[in-house]
């Protein structure tokens, strides 16, 4: 079991440049979510996607944030331009979900962006 | 607006001793909730969950209290370990909406020696 894998683990990057965060989830899992992890707010839901179909992006905090997941293996977090305020830990998670499914998420290891 | 909250941020236990984290939500429409733990560099993992139909979960040395009339849960870890110092998240979520979960901003346990 291979588990929820990102990439890259870590990124710097300079304010304004583009950030691509990347995401394969567990195989079989129909769900998909990103969230962000600061000190100030804990772990926000930003998207998640349900059979591969955004189904809730109303914690997307702009539009210079933005996810795709064109297959059910592979999902994308985009931020364009990038701000310092964008540093954080981001985290793709999936889950056998469903309407009334409380499956538990499974997170991966993240990827430490940093912003300068 | 936090949904739900962890408003210790840290908390030391002896090892052997019981840790005990809480948790607040505001949110009546929450009616599963769930306790994940977070060690440095890792995904947070599942740990217990709890179904609103509940008032208790236990699962080993971890047990979940539910207290729906003061929207509070707690998780209670006997006896406390080394191996357990990591962040507690507190997560609710609403049936029907699946795995989408509120988070807490967790506490950091510590179990000293």
């Amino acid at each position: 079991d291979a588990g929820v894998i990102q990439s890259p683990r870590h990124e710097v990057t300079e304010m304004g440049q583009e950030v691509t965060l990347r995401c394969k989830p567990i195989s079989g899992h129909n769900s998909l979510f990103w969230y962000r992890q600061t000190m100030m707010r804990g772990l926000e839901l930003l998207i998640y996607f349900n059979n591969n179909v955004p189904i809730d992006d109303s914690g997307m905090p702009e539009d210079r944030f933005s996810a795709k997941m064109p297959n059910a293996s592979f999902s994308t977090l985009k931020i364009q331009p990038s701000e310092p305020r964008d540093s954080a830990v981001y985290f793709c998670a999936s889950s056998l979900g469903g309407q009334g499914n409380n499956s538990p998420l499974h997170f991966g290891n993240g990827t430490r962006l940093t912003v300068t | 607006d936090q949904q739900v909250k962890q408003n210790s941020p840290s908390l030391s236990v002896q090892e052997g001793r019981i840790s005990i984290l809480n948790c607040d939500y505001t949110n009546s429409m929450f009616d599963y909730f769930l306790w994940y733990k977070k060690y440095p560099a890792e995904g947070p993992t599942f740990l217990i969950s709890i179904s609103s139909i509940k008032d208790k979960n236990e699962d080993g040395r971890f047990t979940v209290f539910l207290n729906k009339s003061a929207k509070h849960l707690s998780l209670h870890i006997v006896p406390s370990q080394p191996g357990d110092s990591a962040v507690y998240f507190c997560a609710a979520a609403t049936t029907g909406t699946a795995s989408k979960l509120t988070f807490g901003t967790g506490t950091r346990l510590q179990v000293t020696l």
